[in-house]
């Protein structure tokens, strides 16, 4: 059964930092793109980042490039999020999720529960 | 300010059907195709139709997707009142490199 588990979310002050992680288990998680989604409260799905299977190749949406890096440990079998210079707007409901398909056909089909991360003084 | 563009809200009765709509541009939805997630309260996404129209293993068949140039449409039938809950839409940007979604929209079952 394919499970993914995110950890390391949390309260942190404005300007601060903070690192998540996503445990991935139940499939051969280093032959996966993987992906950050977020969910701000009351608002709809948000994507964050990407890494390719092999960590070589990652990407960021334009409201966390330069503040946010994804990596990821294949022998670890866990994705990361290093958050960093945290603002309020970033307050959300993190998901990892992976990236099925194939043949130019992708979607997001497993989905971990979410970690909640609350930036405020 | 979402890339895509669905209705904030849907409803219907037990047994009726609805459709919910996806609008983008050329960049998105007009080269490539559209997944839908479902989002019930308290839970985490999960993947109801992937390539405008396939539903993944366990997802009833009342369920069904299209799609046609920039827009994309989720039809669901014979509601249920566990159909209560979010539904986005989501596909690729060849412009922004990067996955976008729709607003959500907000499915009562009345």
């Amino acid at each position: 059964e394919v499970q993914l588990v995110e950890s390391g979310g949390g309260l942190v002050q404005p300007g601060g930092s903070l690192r998540l992680s996503c445990a991935a288990s139940g499939f051969t998680f280093s032959t996966y793109w993987m992906n950050w989604v977020r969910q701000a409260p009351g608002k709809g799905l948000v994507w964050v980042s990407r890494i390719h299977s092999d960590g070589s190749t990652t990407s960021y949406a334009d409201l966390v490039k330069g503040r946010f890096t994804i990596s990821r440990d294949n022998a670890k079998n866990t994705l990361y999020l290093q958050m960093n210079s945290l603002r309020a707007e970033d307050t959300a409901v993190y998901y990892c999720a992976r990236e099925g398909g194939g043949y130019g056909d992708y979607y997001f089909d497993y989905w971990g529960q979410g970690a909640l991360v609350t930036v405020s003084s | 300010q979402s890339v895509l563009t669905q209705p904030p809200s849907a409803s219907g009765t037990p047994g009726q059907g609805v459709t919910i709509s996806c609008s983008g541009s050329y960049s998105n939805i007009g080269g490539n195709t559209v997944n839908w997630y479902q989002r019930l309260p308290g839970t985490a996404p999960k993947l109801l139709i992937y390539s405008n129209n396939q539903r993944p293993s366990g997802v009833p068949d009342r369920f069904s997707g299209s799609g046609s140039g920039t827009s994309a449409s989720l039809a669901i039938s014979g509601l249920q009142s566990e159909d209560e809950g979010d539904y986005y839409c989501g596909t690729w940007d060849d412009s922004l490199n990067g996955w976008v979604f729709g607003g959500g929209t907000k499915l009562t079952v009345l």
